[in-house]
């Protein structure tokens, strides 16, 4: 069993719809990070969060450590936000910055 | 600043050929790190440096691979002799404390 598990791995929507992205951990960690993969390869870091909320224009990023659960919220989506969306956590105990990566969860938003 | 710079942006080889992939972290940033993506297995770990030392090469999957960051302004990962299972996308990422910056991969073919 993988230690971070994204859902789902597909997901289509249309334009205006309202997107949440779902990670769930079984380990301990000290910070999570939510990325973007475009369709071009390149990677973004959209989000480290160690405890709470935070919120980037459309985006918000949520995070509950009793659970070991985190989502990620699209509000009004749009084309452009078409990408792979992977959830990384930093393992406690782990050698410094080692992230550990889910599969991904890859998004297609229609016009 | 430019952002992280990898180069070259693809490469194909043969089989058994010396591969070396380059990068340039953002300038001030601390840990370098390179990643290999694969559709089997998604983003990797292989190796980060903080301040120009090794911390963590437990990813490197063999002695084929060696990286090395002689300077805090440049690093490569070195593959002798390369094989067809080496094909991937390689990312180097940098970081300060904050969220990771991520350049743009080198798409590598082994044949």
């Amino acid at each position: 069993k993988n230690e971070v598990e994204q859902s789902p791995q597909n997901l289509t929507a249309q334009e205006g719809e309202f997107i949440t992205i779902n990670c769930s951990y079984s380990v301990g960690i000290s910070a999570l990070h939510w990325l973007q993969q475009h369709p071009g390869g390149g990677i973004v870091s959209l989000f480290m969060l160690s405890s709470g909320k935070k919120k980037h224009g459309r985006l918000i990023a949520t995070i509950n450590i009793q659970e070991k659960h985190s989502s990620l919220h699209i509000t009004a989506s749009h084309p452009r936000d078409s990408a792979v969306y992977i959830c990384a956590v930093r393992v406690v105990g782990s050698s410094g910055d080692k992230l550990t990566f889910g599969t991904g969860t890859r998004l297609a938003v229609r016009p | 600043d430019a952002g992280v710079i990898q180069s070259p942006r693809h490469e194909v080889t043969e089989m058994g050929q010396e591969v070396t992939l380059r990068c340039k972290p953002i300038s001030g940033h601390n840990s370098l790190f390179w990643y290999r993506q694969t559709m089997m297995r998604g983003l990797e770990l292989l190796i980060y440096f903080n301040n120009n030392v090794p911390i963590d090469d437990s990813g490197m999957p063999e002695d084929r691979f060696s990286a090395k960051m002689p300077n805090a302004s440049f690093s490569t990962l070195k593959i002798q002799p390369s094989e067809p299972r080496d094909s991937a996308v390689y990312f180097c990422a940098s970081r300060d404390g904050g969220g990771y910056t991520f350049g743009s991969g080198t798409r590598l073919t082994v044949v």
